[in-house]
Formats: structure tokens, C-alpha cells, sequence
């Protein structure tokens, strides 16, 4: 069956530092890899999506890669700030059913000042 | 211009009983899935419904029921509650002319604990 992975522990970093968050899955081909940011009790926020083409997207401070070789994404947060401490999550869609997104469990990090 | 909106934030019901949950999407928006996110857990694919059709459906029982309006909102049933139905519910809007890929726009969820 499908499933993905992020980093199963918390992320401790310090404030100003990068933070790489990893997901991987296995029996599936997406066609689109996004990430999201939840903060407790919150819905999920989009912060970038990457195709199956690409292999990097930027955003101001954020970075992803996706490596369908490997079957492997990653998220960058460089510089990083205690506001940036929240779960992060990352959703897999194929072109067919790209509104039907399957979802790791997130990652938890946490910023310190 | 507003986002989605979910109502109501939080319910408690008792076991066996029923609830719906409602969803305005986002404006512009015309295709509603949800989601249900257990503590701890990434969100689990319930339906998705767009042009008042259910489209897809995840692994959920019949107990689990939607409907969408002429305006796009839409509603989620769960009937006789049991207590692991307990979670947060989350609506998410999109547009299908916005094409393959598009992002997800999420309401703040409905907290729905079952005692």
C-alpha cells in the first residue's frame, strides 16, 4: 500500500540555522509533491508545491527538492525563526486525482531563540 | 475576501448520535474535499464532491455522508458516532479550472470529540 514518511522525531534547531525536513514514500508515482505548515488546532497552510519534472522550487526562504529516483523530497527553511516552529507536512497527488492529496504524519520542528 | 470557513469549531456529541459539519470554500472555488486528522496524525481523505457529485471517496464507511449545494458549500454527515470518530475534520477548496496540481486551501477544521 501507499505510504509516506517524514521524520518520525522532533526537529530542534536554533534560531538562524537551516532546517531539512525529509519525506519519502513508497508505492506510488506522484505526479505533485506540496508542502503545508500546520500550526496546533489549525487547518493546514500551502506553502509550495513541485512536479514531478522538477527537482527544485523556491520561495523566499523555503526549498524543495524532489527526487522520484529515490522517491525522496526535501524541505529547506534556511535562516531559519521561532515563528517558523509549527508541523510541517507534505501531500502527494497524481494527475488524475491531483485534489485527492495522501499525506505524511508531519514533521514537528521547533525553532529556538 | 474570505477564506474557507468551517462551522462549527468545536462539537461534542455521544455515541450513536448524529452530526454535520458545514464548509464554505473559498471564493471562486467550486470543488470541496474533507479530511479527517486525528491526534498525531496526518489527514485522511474522506470524499470530494464537485458539481454537487460525490467525485472520490477514501476508506470511510457508509456512516460518513456529504452534499454539496448550488453555491459550492457543502456539508459532512457522520451518523451513529463512535468514539474514534473523534478528530479534527477538515474542509479544503480548489478550483478545477485552476488545472492538475493546484494547491489546497484549508478551513480551520471542526474539533468534533464523541464521549
Amino acid at each position: 500500500s501507499q505510504k509516506i514518511e517524514q521524520n518520525s522525531e522532533a526537529l530542534n534547531i536554533q534560531e538562524g540555522k537551516t532546517a531539512t525536513l525529509t519525506c519519502n514514500y513508497t508505492n506510488y508515482s506522484p505526479a505533485y509533491l506540496q508542502w503545508y505548515r500546520q500550526d496546533p488546532g489549525r487547518g493546514p497552510v500551502f506553502l509550495l508545491l513541485i512536479r514531478e519534472n522538477e527537482k527544485e522550487k523556491r520561495k523566499e526562504r523555503l526549498k524543495v527538492t524532489f527526487d522520484t529516483t529515490l522517491k525522496q523530497s526535501l524541505f529547506h527553511i534556511t535562516a531559519s525563526q521561532p515563528a517558523d516552529s509549527a508541523t510541517y507536512l507534505c501531500a502527494l497527488s497524481n494527475a488524475g486525482n491531483n485534489r485527492k492529496l495522501i499525506w505524511g504524519l508531519g514533521t514537528s520542528l521547533a525553532v529556538n531563540p | 475576501d474570505a477564506g474557507v470557513t468551517q462551522s462549527p469549531t468545536h462539537l461534542i456529541k455521544t455515541r450513536g448520535q448524529q452530526v454535520t459539519l458545514r464548509c464554505s470554500p473559498k471564493s471562486g472555488h467550486d470543488t470541496v474535499s474533507w479530511y479527517q486528522q486525528a491526534l498525531g496524525q496526518g489527514p485522511q481523505f474522506i470524499f470530494q464532491y464537485y458539481e454537487e457529485e460525490e467525485r472520490q471517496r477514501g476508506n470511510f464507511p457508509d456512516r460518513f455522508s456529504g452534499h454539496q449545494f448550488p453555491n459550492y458549500s457543502s456539508e459532512l454527515n457522520v451518523n451513529a458516532l463512535l468514539l474514534g470518530d473523534s478528530a479534527l475534520y477538515l474542509c479544503a477548496s480548489s478550483f478545477v479550472a485552476g488545472g492538475a496540481g493546484t494547491e489546497a486551501f484549508f478551513g480551520q477544521g471542526t474539533r468534533l470529540t464523541v464521549v
